[in-house]
């Protein structure tokens, strides 16, 4: 069936570091990759996202890659700081699902000062 | 201003109560939905409703009804409620994007305590 899932459910990292979240994909139909923050208290919000015709896009402090061929996505994120603290989600929209957006579990990324 | 709000942000109630949530975007959107997220943080889609047309009905008890009064609006009924029910509900809302291009905006969750 459809999944979006993580390898790593918490990530610890010091400040300054950059910090990598993955994503394992099963739905080689998806054509279309976003990924979300969401901070405590608060609702998912858009950070990147990535078309399948790619395998990497770039945004402020943040890199989205793409590997087809193993169905793995991952975001990096430079320079790590204390406000990235948050829960990372990857989300799929299925070429064919329309307004079905199916979301990961999940990885809560910690930033040690 | 708020893009997507959504209230109560709290609601405590006892098992076999009625409730609501109410959600609005002042985005122009097209499309709003309901997810649910459970403990663990899992987000699972419910419903959603593309300008007050009802798309996707996920395998929800017939005891959550949904409603879209016009398309900046979309609230949430929830009948004889259980603890299962408990969760933090967030009301999205997204563009009449390129196939497959679906950035959802979300609003802060109403969160969702059955005692």
């Amino acid at each position: 069936g459809e999944s979006v899932g993580l390898h790593l459910p918490t990530l610890s990292v010091q400040e300054g570091d950059n910090s990598i979240i993955n994503c394992a994909y099963s739905n080689s139909a998806s054509d279309y990759f976003i990924w979300y923050k969401q901070e405590s208290g608060k609702g998912p919000q858009f950070i990147i996202d990535i078309r399948s015709n790619m395998d990497k896009r770039q945004g402020q402090r943040v890199t989205v890659l793409l590997n087809k061929t193993v169905k793995h996505l991952s975001l990096q994120i430079a320079a790590t700081q204390p406000g990235d603290s948050a829960v990372y989600f990857c989300a799929e929209n299925p070429a064919t699902g329309g307004f079905k957006t199916i979301f990961g579990a999940g990885t809560r990324l910690f930033v040690k000062a | 201003d708020t893009a997507v709000s959504q209230t109560p942000k709290y609601l405590v109630t006892q098992m076999g109560n009625d409730k609501s949530i109410k959600c609005e975007q002042n985005l122009g959107h097209d499309t709003m939905y309901w997810y649910k997220q459970d403990s663990k943080k899992f987000l699972k889609i419910m419903f959603s409703y593309n300008n007050k047309e009802l798309i996707i009905n996920e395998t929800v008890p017939n005891r959550f009804s949904p409603k879209s009064p016009d398309k900046a609006h979309l609230n949430l009924h929830i009948n004889s409620l259980e603890l299962g029910d408990s969760a933090v509900y967030f009301c999205a809302s997204s563009p009449r994007g390129a196939r497959g291009a679906n950035v959802l905006t979300f609003g802060a969750g109403s969160r969702l305590t059955v005692l």
